[in-house]
């Protein structure tokens, strides 16, 4: 079955600390996986793909097959980096999406 | 440089009302799709399509319909609305597919069943 787990609904850092979403997958084949973001009052907005081995507002994520994660990670949190932060398998035609993390960053 | 309208962006419904909620892309996306989102559920999949004339079932679409005559519209319809269809509902519109695709999702709209 494909599914994406988030087992952090919430994740409250300080500013300037290092920040890690956790996401697991499971998927037969090879996954593409996402990272979108929701802040406030916006739309959900693509963040990074695994392909493309970008860094995006400072956020990395690196696919491990081997443990089945993409875990989302930023050396340095910034208080605008405050947003609902969902991991996406894209499974043939249509996304499968996580529960969700809210980071919260604070002053 | 629309993107991907939904209508309403608020709406209140008694319960065994039917309404549509509306999605419109002007992006020429081939695949469209219909997710609810609830607290600590996070994003599900209720009905997507691949292209015109072709829908099918996501996770929960139990109590929704939909249908895709254009390319560029998506309406996702409500039988007979039941408080347990009070959510946020997203539409989302995505070309291509594998490493080099990307979902361009709505603003959303908020439904109450009461």
């Amino acid at each position: 079955a494909q599914r994406v787990t988030q087992p952090e609904k919430l994740l409250s850092v300080f500013k300037g600390a290092p920040v890690e979403l956790k996401c697991n997958y499971s998927y037969s084949g090879s996954p593409e996986l996402f990272w979108y973001v929701q802040y406030s009052r916006q739309r959900l907005q693509l963040l990074l793909r695994h392909i493309s081995r970008e860094s995006i507002k400072g956020f990395t994520a690196d696919l491990n097959k081997g443990e089945t994660s993409f875990h989302l990670k930023k050396p340095f949190a910034q208080e605008e980096d405050s947003a609902m932060y969902y991991c996406a398998l894209e499974g043939t035609y249509k996304y499968i999406f996580g529960t969700g993390t809210r980071l919260k960053v604070l002053a | 440089n629309a993107g991907v309208t939904q209508t309403p962006k608020f709406q209140v419904l008694k319960t065994g009302q039917s309404m549509t909620l509306q999605c419109a892309q002007d992006m020429n996306h081939e695949y469209m799709s219909w997710y609810r989102q609830d607290p600590g559920m996070g994003l599900r999949l209720i009905h997507y399509s691949v292209g015109a004339g072709i829908t099918d079932q996501g996770e929960v679409p139990n109590g929704y319909n939909v249908s895709r005559s254009t390319t560029e519209d998506f309406p996702l319809r409500l039988l007979s609305a039941a408080p347990s269809q009070t959510s946020v509902y997203f539409c989302a519109s995505s070309y291509g597919t594998g490493e080099r695709t990307e979902a361009f999702f709505g603003q959303g709209t908020r439904l109450t069943v009461v």
